[in-house]
């Protein structure tokens, strides 16, 4: 069956504009996690959906990212004013009720 | 506080040679999951296998193995006879589930050249 798939898969910016990151993961998998992998920071947590319910955000680094995920399945993650630093290849990993989590091919993003 | 250790940045071996990628987690959680992904050159990370803390039975799969040992707190992963195919980057994860979420903690990566 279909893996995760990410769009775009590479992002090109200006500072201060608004980005959109789109993730369809696998069908019916009900989790779905964000991740961003940069130099500096390696892989990091950014955010977690299960289901219908309110998502764990704890990991989104400012208030200028935001995610929603509409009918339990296709997840967008937006960036506001990008700035530099938000530079990284942004991953997408769904699961069904387990630990596993399976990955999208990510989006690279290059903030100019 | 969970933290994953990869002391190794980057090995280079020559094909058909054992390798062995450590792996040191920390953990408060008494139960809790490892992983090890592997990342090739085209970036997608691919799942290898997964851990339970409640289970130490070390895990063979073809060319690779891997060793849990909790006294330790390590989860190494050894692939016998290299091959070219094995380049890529290979991170460990602990994940300590909280209310459904397996979220990943992750180490730095080891970069294998073969």
């Amino acid at each position: 069956g279909a893996g995760v798939s990410q769009s775009p898969s590479n992002k090109v910016t200006e500072k201060g504009k608004d980005v959109e990151l789109r993730c369809d993961p696998i069908s019916g998998h009900t989790a779905l996690y964000w991740y961003r992998q940069s130099l500096g920071q390696g892989l990091e947590f950014l955010i977690y959906f299960q289901g219908n319910s309110a998502p764990d955000k704890s990991g989104l680094p400012s208030d200028r990212f935001s995610a929603e995920r509409t009918g339990g399945s296709v997840s967008t993650l937006t960036i506001q004013r990008t700035q530099q630093e938000d530079s990284a290849v942004y991953l997408c990993a769904s699961s069904s009720q387990g630990p596993e989590q399976y990955f999208g091919p990510g989006t690279r993003l290059t903030v100019t | 506080a969970q933290k994953v250790t990869q002391a190794q940045t980057e090995i280079s071996v020559v094909e058909k040679e054992d390798v062995t990628l450590d792996c040191v987690y920390e953990t408060r959680d008494t139960t809790y999951y490892l992983f090890w992904y592997k990342q090739p050159p085209s970036g997608e990370l691919v799942f290898l296998i997964r851990r339970n803390s409640f289970d130490e039975q070390n895990e063979i799969s073809g060319r690779y193995s891997w060793n849990f040992q909790k006294s330790t707190s390590s989860f190494n992963f050894t692939i016998t006879a290299s091959q070219v195919v094995d380049s890529a980057v290979y991170f460990c994860a602990l994940s300590e589930a909280w209310e459904s979420n397996y979220q990943l903690i992750w180490g730095a990566g080891t970069k294998l050249i073969i």
